[in-house]
């Protein structure tokens, strides 16, 4: 019973490139979060959004686009891609806003920008 | 700006030894704290999730306890085995449910 999935799991692309990255989650949660984890695997929030409204955007360059259709899914799509932009990107979710829930994170989708 | 930073980066210890991981944050201002593990190529698991109000949280083998005001937390793992092995990264959480991440103490523990 997958918590937190994602799709693909790698990426390979090259420069220019626009790709999508897609989270799910079967927990009836209600808060999803995009991390970066660069190569130093320093681990940072990009978005987060509460029932498909964007809450957090940290200063994350505007070719990053999150989209939530529903507050099961929040998807990442990245223009023009750039060698900087690879990484390991993870999805989380967490019961809501309100403080003391633990967040939950996908497996993650290593992209790599050639 | 939150900042998060935790000691030491590596440790390498003996089977069965009990360890401390340390973990110091800059904004005592925090909700909760969480602590994670990651293995190799995979994502991140919650171990403890220790609220503001508290001053420790167990779960089996791991306790981490919380200073807030002095802006420290540490994982203390007891008896540790060779599965324990992975990065330990700890997480305190702001305004907005925004964890901010140290670098993490890549653990090994030697059959």
């Amino acid at each position: 019973d997958t918590a937190v999935s994602q799709t693909p799991k790698y990426l390979v692309t090259q420069m220019g490139n626009d790709k999508s990255i897609k989270c799910e989650q079967n927990l009836g949660h209600d808060t999803m979060y995009w991390y970066k984890q660069d190569s130093k695997k320093f681990l940072k929030i990009m978005f987060s959004y509460n029932n498909k409204e964007l809450i957090i955007n940290e200063t994350v360059p505007n070719r990053f686009s999150p989209k939530s259709p529903d507050k099961a899914h929040l998807n990442l799509h990245i223009n023009s891609l750039e060698l900087g932009d690879s990484a390991v990107y993870f999805c989380a979710s967490s019961q809501d806003l309100r403080r003391g829930y633990e967040q939950y994170f996908g497996p993650g989708t290593r992209l790599t920008v050639t | 700006k939150q900042e998060v930073t935790q000691i030491p980066a590596a440790l390498s210890v003996p089977e069965g030894e009990n360890l401390v991981l340390n973990c110091s944050f800059t904004d005592s201002a925090i909700y909760n704290l969480q602590w994670f593990r990651q293995d190799p190529g995979k994502g991140l698991t919650s171990l403890l999730l220790i609220q503001s109000s508290q001053r420790e949280q167990t779960s089996g083998r791991l306790n981490a306890s919380l200073d807030k005001s002095s802006g420290r937390s540490t994982l203390y793992i007891a008896a540790s085995q060779p599965g324990d092995s992975a990065t330990y990264l700890c997480a305190p959480e702001t305004s907005g449910s925004r964890l901010t991440f140290g670098e993490g103490t890549q653990l090994t523990v030697n059959p």
